[in-house]
C-alpha cells in the first residue's frame, strides 16, 4: 500500500518530556512536511524539508525540531520548549517543488500533554 | 502565512440537495486543491486543479479553478450522509509552499 504512515495515532506527554512522532512515506517523494491542525483553525506550517539533510522553518517552528536524513523519514519532536503542544498533527508529502505539484497527507497523530 | 478565505464556514443542509463552496486568495495560484477531513483523521484529496479555468469532475464532486487564478468553486450535487466533514482548499504558485482555507464544514441531514 502506498502512501504515509504517521506514529503513533494518539501520544500523552507529560510537562517537560520531548517527544517523537514518526513519519514515513513509500511514495518517493522529495518533499515532506509537517503541520499543526488546533480546533477550528487552519493548517500552520512547522517545519519542510525539500531534500534529504535539509529542512526549513514553518510559520511555527519554535518548540519544534526535525531531522530528514532518510528520503522517506521526516520524524517531528516536540520539545519541552513547547508551550502549547496539546494539537492533531499532520504530516504531508509532495513529489517536488515547481508548478503542478499536489500535496499529500498521513493520517495524522494526536499529541495531548497530561 | 497567507490563509485563504473560504467560505461558507458552515453549512446544514438536507439530505439530496447540492453544495456550494469557495475559495479565494489574494495572490495567483498555478495548483487548487480541494479536500475532505473526516473527525480525526488525516485530509483525503478530492481534486487537482492546474490551469485556470478547468473544470474537473471527481465522481459527484466537480471543482473550478476561477479563471483570475484567485479562487475555486467545490460543488458536491446530490448529497448524501457520507459527505459530513470539512472540506477545506490549498493553493500553491511555487510548489513548496501550500496555504489552506480554514474549511467548511458540512452537515447533511437525512
Amino acid at each position: 500500500d502506498g502512501g504515509i504512515t504517521q506514529s503513533p495515532k494518539y501520544l500523552f506527554r507529560k510537562e517537560g518530556q520531548n517527544v517523537t512522532l514518526s513519519c514515513e512515506q513509500n511514495l518517493n517523494h522529495d518533499a515532506m512536511y509537517w503541520y499543526r491542525q488546533d480546533p477550528g483553525q487552519g493548517l500552520r506550517l512547522i517545519y519542510y524539508s525539500q531534500i534529504v539533510n535539509d529542512f526549513q522553518k514553518g510559520d511555527i517552528a519554535e518548540g519544534y525540531s526535525v531531522s530528514r536524513e532518510k528520503k522517506e523519514s521526516f520524524p517531528l519532536t516536540v520539545t519541552s520548549a513547547q508551550k502549547n503542544p496539546t494539537a492533531f498533527y499532520l504530516c504531508a508529502s509532495s513529489i517536488s517543488a515547481g508548478p503542478g505539484n499536489t500535496i499529500y497527507f498521513g493520517e495524522g497523530s494526536w499529541l495531548t500533554v497530561v | 502565512g497567507q490563509q485563504l478565505n473560504q467560505s461558507p464556514q458552515s453549512m446544514f443542509i438536507q439530505e439530496g440537495e447540492d453544495v456550494s463552496m469557495n475559495c479565494t486568495s489574494s495572490s495567483i495560484f498555478n495548483t487548487w486543491l480541494w479536500y475532505k477531513q473526516d473527525p480525526g483523521e488525516g485530509p483525503v484529496l478530492l481534486i487537482a486543479l492546474y490551469k485556470a479555468g478547468e473544470l474537473t469532475s471527481n465522481g459527484r464532486l466537480t471543482a473550478q479553478f476561477g479563471i483570475t487564478r484567485k479562487d475555486s468553486f467545490l460543488n458536491i450535487s446530490a448529497s448524501i450522509p457520507s459527505d459530513v466533514g470539512i472540506y477545506f482548499c490549498a493553493g500553491t504558485n511555487t510548489g513548496n509552499q501550500f496555504y489552506f482555507g480554514t474549511g467548511t464544514s458540512l452537515t447533511v441531514i437525512p
